[in-house]
């Protein structure tokens, strides 16, 4: 399963980490992707990372705002944004992507992270 | 990027219809389309895989079909349950983007 960090309520200009912690499986064999979803909006993909090497794909909207990284030690992927805005406040999920028994699907969702920017 | 386009958006119907929705892609995508279900406040949960296959444990009442640009995703008769929001996604290059959703409401 993954494990998200709670409710995340920052200030426009503050920094953000958002924690993903998975278990019950290798961590370090299979992609992490992280999907943003605005309040009553669709889901949007803003990239994977794989464990094993810290390799990363970001969505090119996303690309150079956040930042995604692992800490193989402890099982966590983490989420990172600087210089937040308030069109960031959305719900944050973290995925698990398999190729190998769901061809790059994301079989297990955490639970999701809800942002909140207001001043 | 490929981009994903599902049709309807919004789809009013009973329990007991069968209902069709529909994702195209912007290229050719090979099989590599899932299909999402979300409920509102969840998390979305993977129903199908490489366009036709069943996650475990998903009832058999949902089908894919499809490849290279168009796809479709059945529900054979509805269930209370399947009242949602449906996703489209392709895997096949990234970004892995995905369709803008179809909100399945009761008639």
């Amino acid at each position: 399963q993954l494990v998200q960090s709670g409710v995340q309520v920052k200030k426009p200009g503050e920094s953000l980490k958002i924690s993903c912690e998975a278990s019950g499986y290798r961590f370090t064999n299979y992609w992490i992707g992280w999907v943003r979803q605005m309040p009553g909006k669709g889901l949007e993909w803003i990239g994977i990372i794989y464990p094993g090497d810290s390799d990363t794909r970001y969505s090119p909207p996303f690309q150079g705002q956040v930042t995604l990284s692992v800490d193989k030690s402890i099982s966590t992927a983490y989420l990172q944004c600087s210089s937040l805005k308030a069109s960031d406040t959305a719900m944050y999920y973290c995925a698990r992507q398999a190729y190998d028994t769901s061809r790059d699907a994301f079989d297990i969702w955490g639970q999701g992270t809800m942002l909140i920017v207001s001043s | 990027d490929i981009q994903m386009t599902q049709s309807p958006s919004s789809l009013s119907a009973s329990v007991g219809d069968r209902v069709t929705i529909t994702c195209r892609a912007s290229q050719s995508i090979g099989s590599f389309l899932n299909w999402y279900q979300q409920k509102a406040g969840k998390a979305p949960k993977l129903l199908i895989y490489g366009a036709s296959n069943l996650k475990g444990g998903v009832p058999s009442r949902f089908s894919g079909s499809g490849s290279g640009t168009d796809f479709t995703l059945t529900i054979s008769s509805l269930q209370p349950e399947d009242f949602a929001t449906y996703y489209c996604q392709q895997s096949s290059s990234t970004p892995h983007t995905f369709g803008q959703g179809t909100n399945l409401e009761i008639k």
